[in-house]
């Protein structure tokens, strides 16, 4: 079935370092990817995503591209700040008639000034 | 504009009560979902509905029934609660493009 890994956490960077997290996923289609962000005590809220093979979603200064060769999505920022202590989903998007959305197990990360 | 609002927030139960949680949406979608969160567990999908009036079982589907009263409103209960039930819930609504919008999670704990 299909099935999102995520690079275990937890991820300890400094102020101003570059971030990456990897995911991977197994789909039988092509399928939207998806990067969900979840900050303290709050829900999930929409990272970026991308639709289709090639394509790049970015937002806030987080990039993702969609890697149809290599089945990846990993998440990166240049230079990564205190507010961005969150914990981060990678995620496949419903596909084959299923509702349903696939999500990795998170990967939290904490940026230390 | 709330998006999706979920009630209570918080809820402390002793083993065997029952609760229902609430969940409103006002961006006229059709899909709906409940999910707990748990710790190194990630998120799991618990039912989901795609439309008024149909509920479908996702991963963890045991101790919970849903109801779907109307295109806004997507109902959790637990009829008989015991310590395992004791997450975080979160509702959510999926757009036509796949997205999810979260709501802000009502933290249960059963004694």
């Amino acid at each position: 079935g299909d099935s999102v890994t995520q690079m275990e956490g937890p991820v300890t960077l400094s102020e101003e370092a570059f971030l990456t997290i990897n995911c991977t996923y197994t789909a039988t289609g092509y399928p939207s990817l998806f990067w969900y962000v979840q900050y303290p005590g709050e829900g999930l809220q929409l990272l970026l995503k991308a639709t289709k093979a090639d394509d790049k979603g970015s937002n806030k200064g987080f990039e993702a591209t969609y890697r149809k060769e290599t089945t990846s999505f990993h998440l990166e920022k240049g230079s990564v700040q205190v507010s961005d202590s969150a914990v981060y989903f990678c995620a496949l998007g419903p596909q084959g008639g299923s509702e349903k959305l696939v999500f990795g197990k998170g990967t939290k990360l904490t940026v230390n000034p | 504009n709330a998006g999706v609002t979920q009630t209570p927030k918080f809820q402390v139960l002793k083993t065997g009560q029952s609760m229902t949680l609430q969940c409103a949406q006002d961006m006229n979608h059709n899909s709906m979902y409940w999910y707990r969160q748990d710790p190194g567990m990630g998120l799991r999908l618990i039912y989901y509905s795609a439309s008024e009036g149909t509920t479908d079982k996702g991963e963890v589907p045991n101790g919970y029934n849903v109801s779907r009263l109307n295109k806004r409103e997507f109902s959790l209960r637990l009829e008989s609660a015991a310590p395992s039930q004791t997450s975080v819930y979160f509702c959510a609504i999926q757009t036509m493009t796949g997205e999810l919008f979260f709501g802000e999670g009502s933290r249960l704990t059963v004694l």
